[in-house]
């Protein structure tokens, strides 16, 4: 079964930490991508990444980065977390066509 | 105005009736998803759609690229059919990104 795995279901973190999200993808994707969820906003684009070391951001990419060392593994790093941060953040692999489109289970990060 | 518009926000039901939710917008797309998420779930993909229709179980989705306009239905809706369905578009111009609808809530009651 085709997979994008978070590496945490429920988070929670103090203002002002460095915080990190995982995830990885086992269908040799090229593009990944970070969402975020918050209600009455829907889903929105952080950052994507279509090749290992590439990232491009996307409509609210402020007070977060993106790393993409490998081609399987996304990480989205909030460098110092702030309330207003907390949320549902969507992790997500396309082909580089846009098929196969497949989500994370989600990562619900407090900050207090 | 957003560029995914859905209708309607909320939707309630009695278990066995059909239901539709509708999504119109307003950019050239290369395709639309239909996607589903229940209460503290993940999302799941339901349906992409280039063109046409297509049929999944007691799923059928739509879409009329001309008017912009795609449906989903659910024939004889069951509780478990509760949760957010949300439309979202691939641009035909750009990288691969999608752009949301804000979703429409549906509860089925027994």
């Amino acid at each position: 079964d085709v997979k994008v795995t978070q590496s945490s279901r429920y988070l929670v973190k103090r203002t002002g930490e460095k915080v990190f999200l995982e995830c990885v993808q086992d269908m040799d994707h090229e593009n990944m991508f970070w969402y975020r969820q918050d209600p009455g906003l829907g889903l929105r684009l952080i950052y994507f990444s279509y090749d290992v070391k590439m990232k491009e951001k996307g409509d609210i990419p402020e007070g977060y980065s993106v790393s993409r060392e490998k081609k399987e593994r996304f990480s989205l790093i909030l460098e110092s977390a702030s309330t207003n941060q907390t949320s549902m953040y969507l992790c997500a692999s396309s082909f580089v066509s846009g098929d196969g489109y497949t989500f994370g289970s989600g990562t619900r990060l407090t900050v207090v | 105005k957003n560029e995914v518009e859905q209708s309607p926000q909320n939707l309630t039901a009695q278990e066995g009736e059909f239901i539709t939710i509708n999504c119109s917008y307003s950019v050239g797309i290369s395709a639309l998803h239909w996607l589903q998420q229940h209460p503290g779930g993940g999302i799941v993909s339901l349906f992409m759609l280039s063109s046409g229709k297509k049929k999944h179980g007691r799923l059928i989705a739509t879409i009329n690229i001309q008017e912009k306009h795609s449906s989903l239905h659910i024939t004889a809706s069951h509780p478990r059919d509760s949760a957010v369905y949300i439309c979202a578009v691939l641009r035909n111009s750009g990288y691969s990104t999608l752009t949301f609808g804000k979703g429409t809530m549906l509860l089925v009651s027994p």
